[in-house]
């Protein structure tokens, strides 16, 4: 069974770029969460997807968006990026939204610097 | 809304000894707890939750937690504590009566410093 992948692990960007990150889910997932988290702190939600749409979103800006894929692989795309997205972006997959289901499962975690 | 207390930044324990580490919650449907082990530059690990059934759940690494409802508390224990336990624990929870729509809310975390 292979667990939730994340790419890049690391990446520099300037401000006001735009940026995607990818996730693939673990097998036999069908949601997808993504959080941010900042330096000493923990993660943040930024938003879920549950067979391939929006179904929940967190405190965040909608230069903040997403996609997921029929195979339930996902992206995160950030635009306008600003020196506070700097951050670790962190993705968890979990059979599905309710119950014993949401047991979330995260990725090794994408390291964004925006200078 | 919902929330996620953590009152320790940190926690020092002598290797052997018990741990306990202290997580207390805020939510006004029915609570979905979780914990999570985070190592340096890594993600996050899971290491048990409480849905429903026994107040008492074990998970992985010999850990364990209780829901206290009445407390609203769901604190992370082991009874002896290994060099290895050392990382940074993620308290989260979760309205289970969302409707499905909510992400988890994570605590500030704690971390577990446990000294040979």
């Amino acid at each position: 069974e292979t667990g939730v992948t994340q790419s890049p692990t690391h990446l520099i960007k300037t401000r006001g770029q735009q940026v995607t990150l990818r996730c693939s889910s673990q097998s036999g997932h069908n949601t997808v969460s993504w959080y941010q988290q900042a330096l000493g702190q923990g993660p943040q939600f930024i938003f879920q997807y549950y067979r391939e749409e929006e179904n929940g979103r967190g405190n965040f800006p909608p230069r903040f968006s997403g996609l997921q894929f029929p195979n339930y692989s996902s992206e995160l795309n950030v635009n306008a990026l600003e020196l506070d997205d700097s951050a670790l972006y962190l993705c968890a997959s979990s059979l599905g939204i309710t119950g014993s289901n949401y047991e979330q499962y995260f990725g090794p975690g994408t390291r964004l610097t925006v200078t | 809304a919902q929330s996620v207390a953590q009152p320790e930044d940190q926690v020092n324990v002598a290797e052997g000894n018990p741990l306990t580490v202290k997580c207390t919650y805020s939510v006004s449907g029915n609570p979905y707890l979780f914990w999570y082990v985070q190592y340096p530059n890594r993600g996050l690990q899971f290491l048990l939750k409480y849905i429903t059934g026994d107040n008492l759940v074990k998970g992985s690494y010999g850990f364990e937690a209780e829901f206290n409802k009445s407390q609203t508390s769901f604190h992370l224990k082991k009874p002896s504590a290994l060099v290895s336990d050392s990382a940074l624990y993620f308290c989260a929870v979760r309205d289970g009566s969302g409707g499905g729509a909510d992400g988890l809310t994570f605590g500030k975390g704690t971390h577990l410093i446990i000294q040979p």
